[in-house]
Formats: structure tokens, C-alpha cells, sequence
């Protein structure tokens, strides 16, 4: 049973481009979490969605942040025009029942 | 919205000695809290998590303690070992609602253990 999947690992974006970071959740698992870490911080929930469904957006940014889990293939959290201080690790999880999450390995993005 | 505090914020123990680890929140509401462990640079794991039925859990050297009417739950390892030094999250959140799952992490505990 594959653990949650994110890609790519590493992401290098120069300011004002778009930054798409992938997640495929665990097998069975049908909500998704994105969390961003900054460096040396804790994480901070950004968005929770179901297939097809955003649940809960109150900690992604209004402007330039997006996500999506459609139907089929994996979760999307899309960063417009990136700025230096969106420089962060995101995380996401997944869960089969809402309680126990489980942690990808995240995507570390870098803007130069 | 819920916020959880997180002391401290480093600890250095020597090996073989008991850490403890304590948070608490604000939301009376929250009812399931994970611990989570990070090592650098990776993904942060799930080590043990209590719901709020229940005041203790224990899962060899680690246990966590609930006390919901001071809105406060505690990481308690024993014997510890070089292995177990990392960053340690607890977290809370609330079943239900529309917010249901969403997890409220603390700062964070950077735990060394000194062979």
C-alpha cells in the first residue's frame, strides 16, 4: 500500500512564474490537506478538499493560490506569480476518515 | 479559530532519561490530538495520537496524557535514545463541521539526546 505521493521533491521557480505541486493520496483516502512549513516553523493548514470539493480554504492565501482535487488524478495546489516569500516546504496529507492524517514526503520550493 | 502552544521549545536530555513535551489549546471543541515526529529535512510522522474519551494512551516508551478540562495534553518518552532526537509536533483538531480534520500544529520541539 503506497504512502501519500507528492511531486516533484524539489521545485526552483524565478519570481512572477507559476508553481504546480502534485499529491496523490494513499489508496482509499478520500481527503486531502495541504500544509506549508517555512523554514524552522511549524506547518500551517492552507486547504482541505474532498474529491471534486474544496472544504476548507481558510489558510490559503486569497491572491495567486489555488488548489484543486479532481475526480480523477492527484491533488494540485497551484501558486501564481511566486514571490520570494512563498520559499516554503508543502506538505500535504491525506485521511480515510478525517482523524488520522498522513504526511507525503512534501515538495520544497525555492524562488529566486 | 484554535491555537495550540508548544514548551518548550528545545530539550536536551541525556540518554536514558524521560522527555516531556507540553501543549495546550484554546478550542474547547478540538477532541482528537496527534503527536507528530520530524526528523530534518523529511515528512513529519505520526507517533501516537489521544481522542478525547480517553485521559491516557501509551504505546511502549511513548504515552500522552489528555486534560480536557484544562485544555492540555502532554508527549511523555522514556528511556530515550539517540534516535529519538527530532522535532516534535503536537496538533488538535475537531471532528465535524465543516473544518473536520483540519489540523492546528503547535511550534514545535527540537528534542536532542546525548549518547
Amino acid at each position: 500500500n503506497a504512502g501519500v505521493m507528492q511531486n516533484p521533491r524539489h521545485l526552483v521557480r524565478r519570481r512572477g512564474q507559476e508553481a504546480r505541486l502534485r499529491c496523490s493520496p494513499m489508496k482509499g483516502h478520500s481527503h486531502v490537506y495541504w500544509y506549508r512549513q517555512l523554514p524552522e516553523e511549524g506547518l500551517k493548514f492552507m486547504v482541505y478538499l474532498q474529491k471534486e470539493n474544496i472544504i476548507d480554504e481558510s489558510g490559503m492565501p486569497k491572491e495567486r493560490f489555488s488548489a484543486e482535487f479532481p475526480k480523477e488524478g492527484p491533488s494540485i495546489l497551484r501558486i501564481q506569480q511566486v514571490v520570494r516569500g512563498d520559499s516554503a516546504a508543502y506538505f500535504c496529507a491525506s485521511s480515510g476518515d478525517g482523524n488520522e492524517q498522513f504526511f507525503g514526503p512534501g515538495t520544497r520550493l525555492t524562488v529566486l | 479559530g484554535e491555537n495550540v502552544e508548544q514548551h518548550p521549545s528545545t530539550l536536551s536530555v541525556q540518554e536514558g532519561d524521560s522527555a516531556v513535551i507540553k501543549c495546550t489549546y484554546s478550542d474547547s471543541a478540538s477532541n482528537y490530538f496527534p503527536w507528530y515526529k520530524q526528523e530534518l529535512g523529511k515528512r513529519p510522522q505520526l507517533i501516537i495520537d489521544i481522542r478525547s474519551n480517553v485521559g491516557e494512551k501509551k504505546d511502549q516508551r511513548i504515552a500522552v496524557t489528555l486534560n480536557k478540562t484544562a485544555k492540555h495534553f502532554s508527549l511523555h518518552i522514556t528511556e530515550t535514545q539517540p534516535e529519538d532526537s527530532a522535532v516534535y509536533f503536537c496538533a488538535a483538531s475537531r471532528a465535524g463541521g465543516t473544518s473536520y480534520g483540519k489540523l492546528t500544529f503547535g511550534q514545535g520541539t527540537i528534542l536532542t539526546v546525548h549518547p
